[in-house]
């Protein structure tokens, strides 16, 4: 299988705990983005990066989250303390962009999270 | 910053009903609009990329049409079918997606 990978598939956790999901993107793709997604909701953005660089966060982010993607490969997405307010689906994308832009984004299957 | 609006939130059609969405946005620079669709436990699926004002683009019994100088783009359903049932995404392209908060589509045989 060569499509986008993450990592657990679902996690149960007790409030402040720390997880950590793991995606797998496409493998000549060089962007990775994370989404969140709540019930009723679109996917919202979180963060992107180009191979190995973090390029933009968004203010959804706060610092008990991290997100790490060290060799420009696989990414890593943490959350420290967890709430129940970050119970959601997580989502990874991967994409190859050019000068011309990037034209397509590809999806795994997301981690959903339940803090209890 | 983008706002993506979609709407209806929610749609319950019969088999064989046609149906359409609907996708609105500030008219602005973007690179292109995506249609995606999701269904349960299973990653979402691109339908569509359009980049063009005017642009319409078919997928079998599947649809869309952009029109960027005001701000709105549909999406068609031909004869409906119960595996038609999904979410579907909207979303603009920037650097990043910037989705919509989706339309449910629930065909009921």
């Amino acid at each position: 299988d060569t499509g986008v990978s993450q990592d657990p598939r679902h996690k149960i956790t007790k409030r402040g705990q720390n997880v950590t999901f793991r995606c797998d993107p496409i493998s000549e793709h060089n962007r990775l983005y994370w989404y969140r997604q709540t019930l009723g909701q679109g996917p919202e953005f979180l963060t992107y990066f180009q191979n190995e660089a973090q390029l933009e966060k968004s203010r959804l982010l706060s610092d008990r989250f991290s997100a790490e993607r060290p060799k420009g490969s696989f990414s890593t997405l943490e959350i420290q303390r967890t709430e129940q307010g970050d119970s959601a689906m997580y989502l990874c994308a991967s994409s190859l962009a050019s000068f011309g832009g990037v034209l397509e984004l590809f999806f795994g299957e997301g981690s959903r999270l339940t803090v209890l | 910053i983008l706002n993506v609006e979609q709407s209806p939130q929610s749609l319950h059609v019969q088999e064989g009903d046609s149906t359409n969405f609907t996708c609105s946005f500030p008219s602005s620079n973007f690179y292109a609009l995506h249609w995606y669709r999701w269904e349960t436990a299973k990653s979402p699926e691109a339908l569509f990329v359009m980049t063009l004002n005017g642009d319409e683009k078919k997928k079998g019994r599947i649809s869309a049409t952009l029109n960027t100088k005001e701000g709105y783009s549909y999406l068609y359903i031909k004869g409906s079918q119960p595996e038609d049932s999904a979410t579907y995404l909207c979303a603009l392209l920037g650097d990043k997606l910037i989705f919509g908060t989706g339309t449910r589509l629930q065909v009921f045989p």
